[in-house]
Parts: C-alpha cells; sequence; structure tokens
C-alpha cells in the first residue's frame, strides 16, 4: 500500500505570494491532519479534516487555510507569505476507526522557503 | 493544554548498547502516545504506540514504557545501531482523535 505522499517536495516563495500544498492519504484513509515543522517551534498542529471537514484547528492565524476533497485527498494554502512560513509542512493520514485515536502516518513533507 | 516535553535534546551512545529517551507529558486524561523517528530530509516514521491501559509494550529492539503517576514515556532501543541515528519525538493524542502535540524531539547519535 503508498504511503502518504505530497507534492511538491520543494518550494520557494517570496514575501506577500500564496502558496498550495497537496497531500495525499494512504488509500482507505478518511482523515487529514497538516503540521509545520521548524527548528524553533518544533512540530506544531495546523488543523485535520475528516470527510470533507475541518474537525480541529491549531494556533495559527487565517492566512493558514486548508480543504479535503470527497477523496480524501486535502490541499493547504498560506496567503500572503511571510519570512517566518519557512519551514517544513506535513501532512499525516489516519482512519480513524469508531471515532478513536488511531495512529497517524506522515508524508516526506513538502519544504517551503520564503525569501 | 496539552504539552509535552523532552529531558535531553541529544543522546550519543555506542553501537551496541541500549539506548533510553525520555519524555513527559502534562495530561493525566491521555490516552494514547506515540513514538516516531525522523530521518534527515524525511517526514517522522512510527514506531511504536501505546494506550493509556498498557504499562509497556514492546516491538522489535523497541520498548515503551507508560507510567501514568508520574507522566512519563519512555523509549527503549535494544542494542542500538548506525541505523537508529535520527530524531525521535513522543507525541500524545488528545482525546478526539486529531490532534498530536509532539515533544521537542531528540536527536539520538550512534557512535561505531
Amino acid at each position: 500500500k503508498a504511503g502518504v505522499t505530497q507534492t511538491p517536495r520543494y518550494l520557494i516563495k517570496t514575501r506577500g505570494q500564496q502558496v498550495t500544498l497537496s497531500c495525499s492519504p494512504i488509500s482507505g484513509h478518511r482523515s487529514v491532519s497538516w503540521y509545520q515543522q521548524t527548528p524553533g517551534q518544533g512540530l506544531q498542529f495546523l488543523f485535520e479534516y475528516f470527510s470533507e471537514t475541518q474537525r480541529n484547528k491549531g494556533n495559527f492565524p487565517g492566512r493558514f487555510s486548508g480543504r479535503q476533497f470527497s477523496n480524501s485527498r486535502s490541499e493547504m494554502n498560506v496567503s500572503t507569505l511571510e519570512l517566518g512560513d519557512s519551514a517544513l509542512y506535513l501532512c499525516a493520514s489516519s482512519l480513524p476507526t469508531s471515532g478513536r485515536t488511531d495512529t497517524q502516518y506522515f508524508g516526506p513533507g513538502t519544504r517551503l522557503t520564503v525569501l | 493544554g496539552e504539552s509535552v516535553g523532552l529531558h535531553l535534546p541529544t543522546l550519543s551512545v555506542q553501537e551496541g548498547d541500549n539506548s533510553i529517551i525520555n519524555c513527559a507529558y502534562s495530561n493525566s486524561a491521555s490516552d494514547y502516545f506515540i513514538w516516531y523517528k525522523q530521518e534527515s530530509g524525511k517526514g517522522p516514521q512510527f514506531i511504536i504506540d501505546i494506550r493509556s491501559n498498557m504499562d509497556k509494550r514492546q516491538g522489535q529492539r523497541v520498548t515503551v514504557l507508560l507510567n501514568k503517576t508520574v507522566k512519563h514515556l519512555s523509549l527503549q532501543i535494544a542494542a542500538t545501531q548506525p541505523g537508529d541515528s535520527a530524531v525521535y519525538f513522543c507525541a500524545v493524542e488528545n482525546n478526539a482523535g486529531n490532534m498530536l502535540t509532539f515533544g521537542g524531539g531528540t536527536r539520538l547519535m550512534v557512535k561505531p
């Protein structure tokens, strides 16, 4: 079974631009979560989608948004990019089963550099 | 809210020795705990997990111990190998099952 895939793997943007990142979950997984990883803040939760609905959101400004499609694929968008948005953006998918916690499996990430 | 902390940022061990990586968490109601391994240029890779109704769980060369009394989690790696060199994160999932809170990470360096 193929793992979580993310595109693109690397991206360079300039301040003020906007960016869209894509994530394809493991086949059969319906929950997709996004995390931001930086050296200073570590891994921080952005948001989680299940059946096209955002169920949880982390403490990030409204410039960060996402969506999920009917095939469970997800995109996240960052508008008006700032230098501090430079990070590794990770996507994780999980089943989940019966509403209980379930293991999240991560993709390789998209490395975003904002100049 | 939940917070997760790691005691040591870097752990250096000799090849063949056992490694122990520790993690503290704050929410006594937490039910699900996971250890991830992240190698350079890759996303976190699932290693082992444990639920709060267990104290210990073993995998291949890895053991996770959970002490709910002091809210402490540890990962033990037996016979550490060079391929174990990576950053290790503990993570706690919220009770709704839709968010992970990660520790800061411990870098494990294995000396040949």
